[in-house]
């Protein structure tokens, strides 16, 4: 039992740039976030899905997309990087939409020059 | 916006003595809470929770305070150990989201 794997563990990107950072989740839940957290900033929510086929916007959307195609599986997608998107990014996932604990990830470590 | 803030962004305890660590949340619609640790390098690790029906709950070592009038809660922490070092998150939910503070680095003195 994996639990929540990401990767990569760490990536360094150009500006301008595009990439997806995986995760993935061997536990059948239903519910999986994104979010980056940044130094003082605490963890901040950027999109979640409640199931497959379903994703919503969290706290800072912006500059980001995903999609849920299987429960296993919550890519999040980077469409055109920027300085500002430096950060280190949690993949989370839980057995229901809220009133769950949520398991995490070890992160992605992203460095955007 | 909703907001989850932790009072101390660092407290130094004694190995042996008891952590108290501190969060206050400003939705009142909020009804379920947890407590993360994260050790450098790893992702945060579920502590305990607590739905807003109880304002007390026990696990091993640690125990969560839940004060709704205030919107406040804390995490207590028995006789401290050096393995307890790290930073602990507090966060909120009321439905699909979590709102989660800024964390207090616990530093465990020898």
């Amino acid at each position: 039992n994996a639990g929540v794997t990401q990767t990569p563990k760490f990536q360094v990107l150009k500006t301008g740039q595009s990439m997806t950072l995986q995760c993935a989740q061997d536990m059948n839940h239903e519910y999986m976030s994104w979010y980056r957290q940044d130094p003082g900033m605490g963890l901040r929510l950027i999109h979640y899905s409640v199931g497959a086929g379903i994703t919503d916007q969290g706290e800072v959307p912006n500059g980001y997309n995903v999609s849920r195609s299987t429960t296993e599986d919550f890519p999040l997608r980077l469409l055109s990087a920027a300085p500002s998107q430096t950060s280190v990014y949690f993949c989370a996932s839980s057995y229901e939409a809220g009133g769950q604990p949520q398991h995490f990830g070890d992160g992605t470590r992203l460095s955007i020059l | 916006g909703e907001s989850v803030g932790l009072h101390l962004p660092t407290l130094s305890v004694q190995e042996g003595d008891n952590s108290i660590i501190n969060c206050a949340y400003s939705n009142s619609a909020s009804d379920y809470f947890i407590w993360y640790k994260q050790e450098s390098g790893k992702g945060p690790q579920f502590i305990i929770d607590i739905r807003s029906n109880m304002d007390k709950r026990q696990g091993q070592r640690v125990t969560v305070l839940l004060n709704k009038t205030v919107k406040h809660l804390s995490l207590q922490i028995a006789a401290t150990q050096p393995g307890d070092s790290a930073v602990y998150f507090c966060a909120a939910s009321g439905g699909y989201k979590y709102i989660f503070g800024t964390g207090t680095r616990l530093k465990v003195l020898a």
